[in-house]
């Protein structure tokens, strides 16, 4: 089984704040996904990067997947209210890590 | 419109009391999955099947049985539920069970056992 750990557990900021979330194993990874879960609902892909290196972008979110494909990172640009909710990431074997619970205020 | 449907979406009940979750996809997915979900936990793997007829422990199964009879369902069974089953439950489904494939999941069943 290939760990996902993922940091930080929580984050609270202001809205217009920046924030990074990290997704790291001791495995490498052919491809890891982005999720983000709002409270009430199943989880919904953002995002699966599949190249080391790879950076993907979805309008404010920036997400990089590592060289060695170990790790990857979800950064926000100018967070919104609407941009809270549970932020997981997972790998090929549909493992998740324990996810980043993100709350933007107003 | 694609979905995965689970019911019930709420369920209370009593310990050893069998109880049956069902999960339906309409995407033709061969893959197939359970999950729990706890606080600080994140999602955790129940049972997970490839295909028809093909089923797989996850990390958690203890307690709980999956069938896969037809692609579109799979359902979660409870034969003697404990207070510690008490949890929010979703199912999912994909296209294929390794590989850089969405999984779209059900809204979710929060079971509370008494």
């Amino acid at each position: 089984t290939q760990l996902l750990e993922q940091s930080p557990q929580f984050l609270s900021i202001q809205e217009g704040e920046n924030l990074t979330v990290y997704c790291n194993s001791s495995s490498v990874f052919s491809s890891l996904q982005w999720y983000r879960q709002e409270p009430g609902e199943g989880p919904v892909l953002l995002v699966t990067v599949v190249t080391g290196g790879e950076v993907k972008k979805l309008k404010r979110l920036t997400f990089q997947f590592g060289d060695a494909r170990k790790d990857s990172s979800l950064h926000i640009t100018a967070a919104q209210p609407g941009d809270t909710g549970l932020y997981l990431c997972a790998g090929e074997d549909m493992r998740f890590g324990a996810g980043t619970r993100l709350t933007v205020k107003p | 419109e694609a979905q995965v449907t689970q019911n019930p979406r709420y369920l209370i009940t009593v310990t050893g009391k069998k109880l049956t979750v069902t999960c339906s996809q309409n995407m033709n997915h061969e893959y197939m999955s359970w999950y729990r979900q706890d606080p600080g936990l994140g999602l955790r793997q129940i049972y997970y099947s490839m295909n028809v007829e093909v089923t797989d422990k996850g990390d958690v199964p203890e307690g709980y049985k999956v069938s896969r009879k037809e692609k579109r369902n799979f359902p979660l069974i409870l034969e003697s539920p404990s207070p510690n089953q008490t949890s929010l439950y979703f199912c999912a489904s994909s296209l294929k069970g390794s590989g850089p494939y969405e999984q779209y999941f059900g809204p979710g069943t929060r079971l509370t056992v008494t």
